[in-house]
């Protein structure tokens, strides 16, 4: 059974600090990797997905990695600023399925 | 503009009774996605529908129900039977074909009184 696991639970920087946030998968036979953001009380929005035949996958301040074999995918955030608090989960699909199945995320803070 | 549309925003319901939860979009999407989140906590798929009059259970559909008769519509009925209903849920749909990106609507707060 996968399971879906984002540590840390929480995560507070200052302003203009680059970081990492992590996610793990136990099952190594994805389809594809998906990262969301989510504001307090609101619908998730979609940031990257990286199909399981890709390493990294790029959007502005974010970058994805993705490494099937060892069950491991971060999302890099540069520069970080206080816009960018918000909760921070990743999903993945299992081969020809569609369903996703989502890690509990990482609440990010970032302070002035 | 395209999007996906869920209502109502907060609804209570009362012990026994059933409450549907709606769920339009207009982003032509095949497949559309009911997920509950309880506080703290990823996603769980209740139930989804790769095309019209068609549907699966996810991994908690004990005590729901959905339908799903025209493509850009998916309702989802909490029923009495389901023990413990309070929570926010989320709809989604996406293009055909599971290497597509998937969009969330605003989500719904369900409590019981």
């Amino acid at each position: 059974k996968q399971e879906v696991t984002q540590i840390p639970a929480a995560l507070s920087v200052p302003e203009g600090e680059n970081l990492v946030l992590n996610c793990s998968f136990t099952d190594s036979a994805i389809y594809n990797l998906q990262w969301f953001r989510q504001d307090p009380g609101k619908g998730l929005t979609s940031l990257l997905l990286i199909q399981s035949s890709q390493r990294e996958q790029t959007s502005g301040r974010l970058n994805a990695s993705l490494d099937k074999s060892s069950g491991r995918s971060t999302l890099y955030i540069a520069a970080s600023q206080p816009g960018d608090s918000a909760t921070y989960l990743c999903a993945v699909r299992m081969d020809s399925s569609y369903k996703l199945i989502f890690g509990s995320g990482t609440r990010l803070l970032v302070r002035p | 503009d395209g999007g996906i549309t869920q209502s109502p925003k907060y609804l209570f319901r009362k012990e026994g009774q059933n409450v549907t939860l709606s769920c339009e979009q207009n982003l032509n999407h095949d497949a559309m996605y009911w997920y509950r989140q309880d506080p703290g906590q990823g996603l769980r798929l209740i139930y989804y529908s790769q095309i019209v009059n068609d549907f699966q259970k996810g991994d908690i559909a004990e005590g729901y129900s959905v339908s799903r008769e025209k493509k850009e519509s998916f309702p989802l009925t909490v029923t009495s039977a389901q023990k413990n209903p309070t929570a926010f849920y989320l709809c989604a749909s996406s293009n055909q074909g599971p290497g597509n990106t998937i969009y969330f609507g605003e989500g719904s707060w369900l409590t019981v009184v």
